[in-house]
């Protein structure tokens, strides 16, 4: 089973529509993650950290579910610029380092 | 401006030849990592280093080399012994503390075999 775990989708949503994915992480000693976002042949881009229970950013929202070891992101009223990739990524000590793991993405795709 | 620099942004490489991706950072971060990325895959570590003139090997090192001389710079060399290196290369730096430090990317290197 992988660290990180995200359904590859793609998903396609309508404009202004709310669409919602989950991360799943096996490891529990994952302390703190993050969602990027990545277009294309471009590089990843923080979207948002999360170190307890949530956060959120304008039409963005993350949650962290540690009983049942997921993380979500919901983009409410979403626009055609929403169209990317969405990366999750955990965050945890291993013997003195921080290990990051990557999940495969998500495929978003805004449909006008 | 304030960043990191990735250079070349395309690579060809022949058969037998070794390339180095240069990684420039002027964001004062101690830690620098190299990612390579292949068609619907996640990011895979190649190497990292967590201060100057120390490194470590990542999850896929095999083929691959790096040197951390300076702080600013954190050059990769795909050598000739990485039999598939067709990929997207990316740098990044991680700021802030421990495990809830960010990271933060170049715009990346696509390198291909001629």
């Amino acid at each position: 089973r992988k660290e990180v775990e995200q359904d590859p989708g793609p998903f396609n949503v309508p404009e202004g529509a709310t669409v919602a994915f989950n991360c799943t992480y096996s490891n529990s000693a994952s302390q703190s993650f993050f969602w990027y976002r990545q277009d294309c042949r471009k590089e990843p881009k923080l979207l948002m950290s999360v170190y307890s229970s949530g956060n959120e950013d304008g039409r963005f929202t993350a949650q962290l579910n540690r009983a049942s070891q997921y993380i979500s992101l919901l983009i409410r009223d979403s626009k055609l610029s929403d169209s990317a990739t969405y990366l999750c990524v955990g965050s945890r000590s291993n013997f003195g380092n921080e290990k990051l793991t990557f999940g495969t993405g998500t495929r978003l795709t805004i449909i006008p | 401006d304030g960043g990191i620099t990735q250079s070349p942004k395309y690579l060809f490489r022949k058969e037998g030849q070794n390339v180095t991706l240069s990684c420039e950072q002027n964001l004062n971060h101690d830690a620098m990592y190299w990612y390579r990325q292949d068609p619907g895959q996640g990011l895979r570590l190649i190497y990292y280093s967590q201060i100057v003139n120390d490194f470590q090997k990542g999850d896929i090192a095999e083929g691959y080399s790096v040197s951390r001389e300076k702080k600013e710079s954190f050059p990769l060399t795909v050598t000739s012994a990485q039999k598939n290196p067709t990929a997207f290369y990316l740098c990044a730096t991680r700021g802030g503390s421990g495990v809830f430090g960010k990271l933060f990317f170049g715009s990346g290197t696509q390198l291909s075999v001629l």
